[in-house]
């Protein structure tokens, strides 16, 4: 079955940067494209972008254009997402989710990420 | 790329039916049917319910149905119980390899 096991909670300074990884097995890793979905504490849900694992192509939701970066390892089945210049409206929990270009089938377990002085 | 409009909270009793709608533009929820809904209890990952506007994932109970019209989605839960306590979200494809998600709905079972 699909497991998707990602990367364990940070805590990072305002101006920093963070990379979350999320590591797929149970399925051919280039057969679906990866999402990146975050969620800040009692909020919604909030699509940050897209990456084909297949040839790495990527699209990024407006709002982070420049802030973001979505790359891929196929040797060991793991996609990462890279935000920089954090800062604490940035703090949520940060899921990787597989499937077609507008489905998300499945759902890591997210990563909590903190940005505080 | 705004985020798409949902009630904020939805309730019913255990049997009834609720729905719960998606509000986009043609931009999005009306220019694709390319609609998928979401459940998601306290504390946990969201799960997939619904896609492709109305297509259901395997286990996931009949009492879930998904339609559409113009801009507008819908999710409906018949036959409530006490386990579908929980936020859903909708989420449209929006072209160019973009989705957007609606801002969620809180159902409460009475």
């Amino acid at each position: 079955q699909v497991q998707l096991v990602q990367s364990g909670a940070e805590v990072k300074k305002p101006g920093a940067s963070v990379k979350v990884s999320c590591k797929a097995s149970g399925y051919t890793f280039t057969s679906y494209y990866m999402h990146w979905v975050r969620q800040a504490p009692g909020q919604g849900l909030e699509w940050m972008g897209i990456i084909n694992p297949s040839g790495g192509s990527t699209s990024y939701a407006q709002k982070f254009q420049g802030r973001v970066t979505m790359t891929r390892d196929t040797s060991t089945s793991t996609v990462y997402m890279e935000l920089s210049s954090l800062r604490s409206e940035d703090t949520a929990v940060y899921y990787c989710a597989p499937g077609g270009v507008w489905l998300l089938r499945y759902w890591g377990q997210g990563t909590l990420v903190t940005v505080s002085s | 790329q705004s985020a798409l409009t949902q009630p904020r909270s939805v309730s019913g009793s255990p049997g009834q039916s609720v729905t719960i709608s998606c509000t986009g533009t043609s931009s999005d929820v009306g220019g694709y049917n390319y609609v998928s809904w979401y459940q998601q209890h306290p504390g946990k990952a969201p799960k997939l319910m619904i896609y492709d506007v109305s297509k259901r994932p395997s286990g996931v109970p009949d009492r879930f149905s998904g339609s559409k019209s113009g801009n507008t989605a819908s999710l409906t839960i018949s036959g409530l119980q006490a386990e579908d306590e929980a936020d859903y979200y909708c989420c449209s494809y929006a072209g160019s390899y973009t989705s957007v998600f609606g801002g969620g709905t809180k159902l409460t079972v009475l």
